[in-house]
This record gives C-alpha cells, sequence and structure tokens, in this order.
C-alpha cells in the first residue's frame, strides 16, 4: 500500500514570489505522481504527472514538479505565482505494479497567493 | 467538466433518512470512483466500479453502497444518514484501469447532515 504526506497544509505567498509545495510519499514498489489543483467550489483538475523518464515534469500554468526516488518526494514549484493560483493542491500516488491500483491522495496543501 | 456530472450539487437531509447521489458520464467510460473530501483528509475513496454491476469496496466504504445498472450512471445510497457522512463528494471517471491515463472528476456535491 502507498501513502502520501503533504508537509504544509496552508502556504500563504505574496504575488510574483516563488512558491514550493511539498510532497512526500510511501510505497514499496515503483510509482506513479500526480498533482491537481482544485479552485473554490469546483473538481479536481490534473496539473502534471509522472509516469517515468526525465524527473523534471513540465505542467499547466507553469508549474512544475521533481521527482526524486532517493528522498521519495515529489515537490511543486512556481518560480512566480499569480493570485489566480489561489487554490488547494493535492498530491496524489499510484503504484505502478498492481492491476487496478487506485489514486491514493495527501491531505491537500492551501495556497494563498496576497497582494 | 462536461462529460461528467454530479446530482444534486447541495443537499441537507436530516440524521437518519437515505440519500442518494448520482455521477453520470458522457464519456462511455468503464471505470468510476466516489471520493469523499473532507479537511485534513484530502479525498478519500468510497467506492469505485469497474463495469456494469461490477463494484468495490474503497477505504472508507461503511454506510455507502452503490450501484452501476449502466454504464453512464453510478449511484452513492448513504442507507440512514449520519452527522459524519457530511462532506463533499466526488465523482470521478477514467478510460482505463491504468490509472497513469488520469481520472476527471466531477464538480462534486456538498452533503449536509443535520
Amino acid at each position: 500500500a502507498q501513502s502520501v504526506t503533504q508537509l504544509d497544509s496552508q502556504v500563504p505567498v505574496f504575488e510574483e514570489a516563488p512558491v514550493e509545495l511539498r510532497c512526500n510519499y510511501s510505497s514499496s514498489v515503483s510509482v506513479y505522481l500526480f498533482w491537481y489543483v482544485q479552485y473554490p467550489n469546483q473538481g479536481l483538475q490534473l496539473l502534471l504527472k509522472y509516469l517515468s523518464g526525465s524527473t523534471l515534469v513540465k505542467g499547466i500554468n507553469g508549474f512544475e514538479a521533481e521527482f526524486n526516488k532517493s528522498q521519495t518526494s515529489f515537490h511543486l514549484r512556481k518560480p512566480s505565482v499569480h493570485i489566480s493560483d489561489t487554490a488547494e493542491y493535492f498530491c496524489a500516488v499510484s503504484d505502478q505494479e498492481t492491476s487496478g491500483s487506485r489514486l491514493t491522495f495527501g491531505e491537500g496543501t492551501q495556497l494563498t497567493v496576497n497582494p | 467538466d462536461a462529460g461528467i456530472t454530479q446530482s444534486p450539487r447541495h443537499k441537507v437531509t436530516e440524521t437518519g433518512t437515505p440519500v442518494t447521489l448520482r455521477c453520470h458520464q458522457t464519456e462511455n467510460h468503464r471505470y468510476m470512483y466516489w471520493y469523499r473530501q473532507d479537511p485534513g483528509h484530502g479525498l478519500r475513496l468510497i467506492h469505485y466500479s469497474y463495469g456494469v454491476k461490477d463494484t468495490d469496496k474503497g477505504e472508507v466504504s461503511d454506510g455507502y453502497s452503490v450501484s452501476r445498472s449502466k454504464t453512464e450512471d453510478f449511484l452513492l445510497t448513504l442507507e440512514s444518514a449520519t452527522s459524519s457522512q457530511t462532506s463533499v463528494y466526488f465523482c470521478a471517471i477514467s478510460d482505463s484501469v491504468r490509472v497513469a491515463y488520469g481520472y476527471t472528476f466531477g464538480s462534486g456535491t456538498r452533503l449536509t447532515v443535520v
């Protein structure tokens, strides 16, 4: 079984500042990793995903994440945030080796971008 | 997302009453999922379906049942609602057992049990 820990429940930043949202995972097998974003009163949208290959993954809206196998981490970054990035962000994991494996989500990180 | 709709969007119900939430998809995807979202817990899987009449339990299935009589509809029933089931419920769909191909989420149903 796998698990996900998002290390910060709330991250306040000022507009145009860089941001990093931290995610660690635990699994005994190889994994797929995902970041989802949830804007207020909406469902979840996929930001980016790591399946294999390059450890630096680029997603929508200028976000990127780096897979670090030795640290079992998948931190999300953006060099300059906008007010519109205010949302809740979820890290999720699925193992590669179990047929029908499903997503396991972290607890979420609320990113608030202030003017 | 236009391919998946949840109804109702909001519901207030009394403790002990049965409640059914509906997820409807127009994508003809085989896999459907029900999650609940609670502060501090993220999303937790309640039940899922891998085809018509084929369903299985997730990690928080107690107090919930599901049915899928058609590809496009996946119903979640709370047999006797309790206050601990106050939550936001999300449906998701996928066209592959390989989760790497991604889920599409509905907009959610906010359920309040009083």
